[in-house]
């Protein structure tokens, strides 16, 4: 099976950087995904990590390392619209499943 | 515009009824889901359909069921069985061929079913 943590809520400042970390323990994926939820809304696709390393997008970049079961997200220039709730989930290996976190809830204060 | 379209927005179930909600989408995706949200949790995935006419099990399929008859549409339907039905539920699809990264899913808004 597959075990995703995240923290569940964090606070930041507008204009701020915030970094959302994600640990996970699985037997093997083929990749990690970061959605955004405002609530009451759908899921978006935020970002996808195969290899490990960082991809950037913008203002947010997401990084991955497979051998130390961890990834976080990183916000830059925090504004008042990125208050919501951010989920990290596997791909299953040989799968196109996918395995969520609780998700962290985001707020973003002026 | 392409998209994954959810109906309806808001529904109300009575007690040992059975109801419907509905998942179109005009993407041309192979692969579509059932997720179920509960406040303060996961995405929980209820059923998935990889093909027309075929469909398997998620984590909690328990007092659910679907069809899968055409591509662009995949119904799910909360039956009696179902003892605690409310809860935000959400439609994904993505594509299964084609180059690039084929497993990104992209969601519908969502029906919240309550129970009366």
């Amino acid at each position: 099976g597959q075990n995703i943590d995240q923290p569940t809520e964090m606070t930041a400042t507008e204009g701020a950087i915030v970094q959302i970390n994600c640990t996970y323990q699985t037997s093997g994926f083929n990749g990690l995904f970061w959605y955004q939820q405002h609530a009451g809304e759908a899921p978006t696709f935020l970002s996808y990590n195969v290899l490990d390393g960082l991809e950037e997008k913008g203002r947010f970049s997401s990084f991955l390392s497979r051998s130390k079961g961890y990834s976080y997200l990183l916000l830059k220039e925090l504004q008042m619209k990125d208050s919501a709730s951010y989920l990290c989930a596997l791909s299953g290996a040989g799968s196109y499943q996918l395995t969520f976190g609780k998700g962290t809830k985001l707020s973003v204060i002026p | 515009d392409g998209g994954i379209t959810q109906s309806p927005k808001y529904l109300f179930r009575k007690e040992g009824q059975n109801v419907t909600l509905s998942c179109e989408q005009n993407l041309n995706h192979d692969a579509m889901y059932w997720y179920r949200q509960d406040p303060g949790q996961g995405l929980r995935l209820i059923y998935y359909s990889q093909i027309v006419n075929d469909f398997q099990k998620g984590d909690i399929a328990e007092g659910y069921s679907v069809s899968r008859e055409k591509k662009e549409s995949f119904p799910l339907t909360v039956t009696s069985a179902q003892k605690n039905p409310t809860a935000f539920y959400l439609c994904a699809s993505h594509r299964t061929t084609g180059g690039g990264y084929k497993n990104i899913q992209y969601f519908g808004a969502g029906t919240r079913l309550s129970v009366l």
